[in-house]
């Protein structure tokens, strides 16, 4: 949808780099979701955030990730140290204030991360 | 929590076959059901939904029933066009959770 807006839509890192990853929500959405895929993985849930407060990080991994979604500006999905393994396409997705059962998720174009 | 399997691709079919992509779940309570398309280079749209038992969504000539008996929700198209070629996610959303939890992707190429 292009409502949610993410960037940059591909980026190349070098092992041991950080890379940021931005994601600006519908307007109106007070929600972001960030998702990772892999090849042959489908899509994982990493973590669901609401403006200053992380609702749930449950998917995301322990170390060298971290995600924010600041009172002004985009949500931003940090990597630090970046790894071969990390290279994926990473989409955000946005929700209204409660994504009820009739809801739907908005997503992103993706940012499509390769680590060399 | 939510699970959702879908059937392995890729599904390669010719222009005007039909096509069945299946999906069942495990949720608690009573999810609500979607299926979201991703075509190349893109992101996920939502393609159709369904909130309750034997509902049926519909979109673009796409169409999934929502079984809870067999907690299925098998995507069906009568005639598949090229321009069908894609990713298509099952998802689920159970009430109470923020999260909608997707399968892995069916990919689907259509040949002309």
């Amino acid at each position: 949808n292009a409502g949610v807006m993410q960037n940059p839509r591909h980026l190349v890192r070098r092992r041991g780099q950080e890379a940021r990853l931005r994601c600006s929500p519908m307007k109106g959405h007070s929600h972001v979701y960030w998702y990772r895929q892999l090849p042959e993985e489908g899509l994982k849930f990493m973590v669901y955030l609401q403006k200053e407060n992380i609702i749930d990080e449950s998917g995301m991994p322990k170390e060298r990730f971290s995600a924010e979604f600041p009172k002004e500006g985009p949500s931003i999905l940090r990597i630090q140290q970046v790894v071969r393994g990390d290279s994926a396409a990473y989409f955000c997705a946005s929700s209204p204030p409660s994504l009820t059962r009739d809801g739907e998720a908005f997503f992103g174009q993706g940012t499509r991360l390769t680590v060399v | 929590g939510n699970s959702v399997t879908q059937m392995e691709g890729p599904v390669t079919l010719s222009e005007e076959a039909f096509l069945t992509i299946n999906c069942t779940y495990t949720a608690t309570g009573y999810p609500s059901l979607f299926w979201y398309v991703q075509y190349p280079g893109e992101g996920l749209q939502l393609l159709l939904k369904a909130t309750k038992a034997d509902d049926k969504g519909s979109n673009k000539g796409f169409e999934a029933t929502y079984r809870k008996e067999t907690t299925s929700f098998h995507l069906e198209k009568g005639s598949v066009q090229v321009s069908d070629s894609a990713v298509y996610f099952c998802a689920t959303l159970s009430g109470g959770s923020y999260i909608p939890t997707f399968g892995r992707g069916t990919s689907l190429i259509v040949h002309p």
